[in-house]
C-alpha cells in the first residue's frame, strides 16, 4: 500500500540533544514538506523539498535542519538550538502542481 | 504575510442541527483546503477548493470558496456525532508546490446527541 510513514510515533528527548524524525514516502510525490503542530493550534510550514538535494525554509525553521539524498525520504532533525521543540510533527507530501498534499501520521515529541 | 482566521473557534452542536464554518484569508490565493483531525491522529483531506464559486460536498458537509471576498465556508447539515473533530482550513502560498500551506487555528466540532 501506498502512504507515507513517519516513525518514531512518540519520541521523547533531553534538553540540549538532537533527535531525528524520519519520513518516507513511496507515493512516488516529488514534493514533501515538515509541519509542527502546537496544542490548539494550526499547522505551520517548518520546511519543505521540490526536489531531491534541494530543499528551502518555511515559516519556523530556525532550530531545525533537513536533507534530501532520495526522492522517498525527507528527514528532519530538531537541534538543541530549537527552544520549545515539544510539539507533533507532521510530514506531508504531493505532486506538484497537481495534487493537494497528503499528510503522515505525525510524530510527537516531548523534551524531557 | 499570509493570514487565515477561522471562526468560531469552537462549536459545540446538537445532533440534527446546522452549522457554518467560516474561513477568512488575508492575501489572493485561488487555491484552499479542509482538513479534519481527529485527537491524535494526523490530517484528512476534505476538500479541495480551485476556483472562485467551487462548491463541492461530501455527505453531511459542504465547502464553498468566494475568492473575491477572500472566504470559504464548510456547512454541516443534520450534524451527527461521529462528525465531531477539528476542522482546518488551509490557504496555498502560492507557487508550484500546491502544499506550502498556511492553517487556520481550527474549529474543534463537538455534536451531541
Amino acid at each position: 500500500d501506498g502512504g507515507i510513514t513517519q516513525s518514531p510515533k512518540y519520541l521523547f528527548r533531553k534538553e540540549g540533544q538532537n533527535v531525528t524524525l524520519s519520513c518516507e514516502q513511496n507515493l512516488n510525490h516529488d514534493a514533501m514538506y515538515w509541519y509542527r503542530q502546537d496544542p490548539g493550534q494550526g499547522l505551520r510550514l517548518i520546511y519543505y523539498s521540490q526536489i531531491v538535494n534541494d530543499f528551502q525554509k518555511g515559516d519556523i525553521a530556525e532550530g531545525y535542519s533537513v536533507s534530501r539524498e532520495k526522492k522517498e525520504s525527507f528527514p528532519l532533525t530538531v537541534t538543541s538550538a530549537q527552544k520549545n521543540p515539544t510539539a507533533f510533527y507532521l510530514c506531508a507530501s504531493n505532486i506538484q502542481g497537481q495534487t493537494e498534499a497528503f499528510f503522515g501520521q505525525g510524530t510527537r515529541l516531548t523534551v524531557v | 504575510e499570509l493570514k487565515v482566521e477561522q471562526n468560531p473557534l469552537f462549536l459545540s452542536m446538537q445532533e440534527g442541527k446546522n452549522y457554518t464554518i467560516y474561513c477568512n484569508y488575508s492575501t489572493t490565493s485561488d487555491r484552499l483546503y479542509w482538513y479534519r483531525q481527529d485527537p491524535g491522529k494526523s490530517l484528512e483531506s476534505l476538500f479541495v477548493l480551485l476556483s472562485n464559486g467551487a462548491v463541492k460536498q461530501e455527505g453531511r458537509l459542504m465547502a464553498s470558496l468566494d475568492t473575491k471576498a477572500r472566504l470559504s465556508t464548510l456547512h454541516i447539515t443534520a450534524a451527527v456525532h461521529d462528525l465531531s473533530a477539528t476542522y482546518f482550513c488551509a490557504v496555498d502560498k502560492g507557487g508550484t508546490s500546491y502544499g506550502k500551506l498556511t492553517f487556520g487555528q481550527g474549529t474543534i466540532l463537538t455534536v451531541h446527541p
